[in-house]
């Protein structure tokens, strides 16, 4: 069965700072992978997504993954951060390219700090 | 634009009684799930659906029914509830299994007491 890594619980960084949330999954013949957002108090929300093609996905807010299958991760970076991006981040991996018993991280708590 | 709607939003109950969490959503998604999210582990699957009619278990479905009799609803049912289901509960839909984007709904917060 597939398998998640968040390696951090918690990131705290200062506003405009860089940022890297670092995600591992366990290794498949297919693998799809998904960050997911969860802003205070609502549900998730799709931020970007591995399907095929092009290992660099970007988000429409500055966000970007790469999928590394040397290294079997799927990090998430932002060059510059607001405020606004404090939230809990999920990573998530599929064996289909679909919704289908998507299997998610532990969750990355990511708090900006002014 | 009501997406994915969950009642209630909190609840406590007792130890061994029941209750049902809706959810129902209005984008007619074939494929329907339930997650539930707890400190440190992150959302496991409960249960889900591929279509009307079509249930299957997911990693935690003990201790939880579901019932998929229209494309709109898919309940979640918890038959003698214990401490160990205190959780937020999330449902979540997808245009099919094999689309990428799950949408969820705002969650449902359930206290075992």
């Amino acid at each position: 069965a597939q398998s998640v890594t968040q390696l951090d619980s918690q990131v705290p960084v200062f506003e405009e700072a860089p940022v890297e949330l670092r995600c591992n999954y366990s290794s498949s013949v297919s693998v799809y992978l998904f960050w997911y957002v969860q802003y205070p108090n609502q549900g998730l929300q799709l931020l970007l997504k591995y399907l095929s093609g092009s290992t660099l996905v970007e988000s429409i807010n500055g966000f970007e993954a790469e999928f590394n299958k040397s290294q079997t991760s799927f990090h998430l970076r932002k060059p510059s951060v607001h405020i606004s991006d404090t939230a809990e981040y999920f990573c998530a991996v599929s064996d289909r390219p679909g919704a289908q018993k998507l299997v998610f991280g532990q969750g990355t708590r990511l708090t900006i700090n002014p | 634009n009501a997406g994915v709607t969950q009642t209630p939003k909190f609840q406590v109950l007792k130890t061994g009684q029941s209750m049902t969490l809706q959810c129902a959503q209005d984008m007619n998604h074939e494929y329907m799930s339930w997650y539930r999210q707890d400190p440190g582990m992150g959302l496991r699957l409960i249960h889900y659906s591929v279509g009307a009619g079509i249930t299957d278990q997911g990693e935690v479905p003990n201790g939880y029914n579901v019932s998929r009799s229209t494309t709109e609803d898919f309940p979640l049912r918890l038959l003698s509830a214990a401490p160990s289901q205190t959780s937020v509960y999330f449902c979540a839909s997808a245009r099919g299994p094999n689309t990428g984007e799950l949408f969820f709904g705002e969650g449902s917060r359930l206290t075992v007491l």
